[in-house]
């Protein structure tokens, strides 16, 4: 299958900064590129759907403002959790797909605020 | 909008029998179906998938599924389980556009008995 590459698998960072997750598709364009989160012992959620070179859409419930994305290029979409807070620890997943043909996902990150 | 429901929480089984992991969906239309396996801390490995065609899917690890319509139904079975199997297991159904968007199961837990 394609590969999708997460980036980093895991991240420790301080409350109220910001950290930024990289999803790369490394084999093929992915049109769309998708962000779930799981939280501990619970399914996945889909915060956000991405498009190349367009606005993500954000699921209800989802604050637009702090889970910022930005799908610049067929091959890489970014998720930035803005000013951190521990309820923000989650593991957070990308999968990244194409028109007639089934998402790919990335090996997942760990973030960790503190 | 689409659903899954996976009935049981926690299943444990002896290694050597026979497994059946439940899964029900609510789609419109035909559904694109997919296995994911989870192993604590790390991504998702697809399993199986089902777009169309034969109702029986053949996957890795020894693993099938069964795409059963008129039950809204796409169980999970192996039959002779190894304890290398425990894990998480998550049922998901796809949107029309080739299955790249998905909804997610709640997920079951599989413990093997030695």
């Amino acid at each position: 299958g394609a590969v999708v590459s997460q980036h980093p698998s895991r991240v420790i960072c301080k409350s109220g900064t910001s950290v930024k997750i990289e999803c790369r598709s490394l084999d093929f364009q992915a049109t769309t590129m998708f962000w779930y989160r799981q939280f501990p012992k619970q399914s996945l959620m889909l915060m956000a759907t991405s498009n190349e070179g367009s606005k993500a859409t954000y699921e209800q419930g989802v604050e637009k403002d702090k889970f910022l994305i930005n799908h610049a290029s067929l091959t890489l979409s970014t998720l930035t959790v803005t000013s951190a807070h521990p309820e923000d620890s989650s593991f957070y997943i990308c999968s990244a797909g194409a028109t007639g043909r089934e998402a790919f996902f990335g090996q997942g990150t760990r973030l960790t605020v503190v | 909008a689409q659903s899954v429901t996976q009935p049981d929480i926690h299943i444990t089984v002896s290694e050597g029998a026979s497994l059946e992991l439940r899964c029900n969906y609510s789609y419109g239309a035909t559904p694109y179906l997919f296995w994911y396996v989870q192993s604590p801390g790390q991504g998702l490995q697809l399993l199986l998938k089902y777009f169309s065609g034969d109702t029986l899917v053949q996957g890795i690890k020894g693993f099938e599924a069964e795409f059963k319509r008129s039950q809204s139904s796409f169980n999970l079975r192996k039959p002779s389980v190894h304890w290398s199997d425990a894990a998480e297991y998550f049922c998901a159904v796809g949107d029309t556009g080739g299955g790249n968007k998905l909804t997610f199961g709640t997920g079951t837990q599989l413990k093997v008995e030695l």
